[in-house]
């Protein structure tokens, strides 16, 4: 079983770029997450989804987008990359709330310089 | 947001019990206490979950105070591979989703 799949694992960009973190889960899942960690915290949430064709803010969201057009993908995008958004990226999906565990990824690591 | 305090990090040996506290006084109602691991370079993983009862799964228990603002995750025999961050969060329902504030956790060293 794939779960949550998430390419690429690695990328290094320069200030200025932009780029599309991919994110895809098999589970039928309704909810899905964007988060972000920078080295020694937690993590902070960016975006979320709660079907196809709906997302909303979460804590972290300045400088990302997001799109929902199946309920299979939902893809974060880094449109002017600045040193800031150097952080690891876990996307994540459950198949409803509150009582509802996250399925997560294993992450990209992206470097700005 | 409610929020969770816990140690910075625990020590433990092997195939020995291992209970990670966490203090949530604010917590609501309607709040669900999940608790997730990390292990190095991976995505969190689900562990355990509960409201207002202790609950038991495979991989551990989950100890919820009755008054609720505190829970103990309980690893019943810690192995090497238990070595990981423990994240102790309150689970909002805000109505169109559930949001997950991560804290710092706990790292849990266990050595042989």
């Amino acid at each position: 079983n794939a779960g949550v799949t998430q390419t690429p694992k690695f990328r290094i960009l320069k200030i200025g770029q932009s780029m599309t973190l991919q994110c895809t889960q098999d589970m039928n899942h309704n909810y899905m997450y964007w988060y972000r960690q920078d080295p020694g915290m937690g993590l902070k949430l960016i975006y979320y989804s709660v079907g196809a064709g709906i997302t909303d803010k979460g804590e972290v969201p300045n400088g990302y987008n997001v799109s929902r057009s199946t309920t299979e993908d939902f893809p974060l995008r880094l449109e002017l990359a600045a040193p800031s958004q150097t952080s690891v990226y876990f996307c994540a999906s459950s198949k409803g709330q509150g009582n509802q565990p996250q399925h997560f990824g294993d992450g990209t690591r992206l470097s700005i310089l | 947001d409610a929020k969770t305090t816990q140690p910075n990090s625990m020590e433990s040996n092997e195939e020995e019990p291992v209970h990670l506290p966490c203090n949530h006084s604010t917590i609501s109602g309607t709040d669900y206490i999940h608790w997730y691991r990390q292990l190095p370079s991976q995505g969190p993983e689900y562990v355990i979950h509960g409201l207002t009862s202790n609950v038991n799964n495979r991989m551990a228990s989950l100890a919820i105070a009755e008054d609720r603002k505190s829970s103990t995750l309980i690893l019943h025999r810690a192995t090497l591979r238990d070595a990981a961050v423990y994240y102790c969060i309150l689970c909002l329902y805000t109505g169109t989703a559930s949001k997950l504030t991560f804290g710092t956790g706990t790292r849990l060293q266990v050595t042989l």
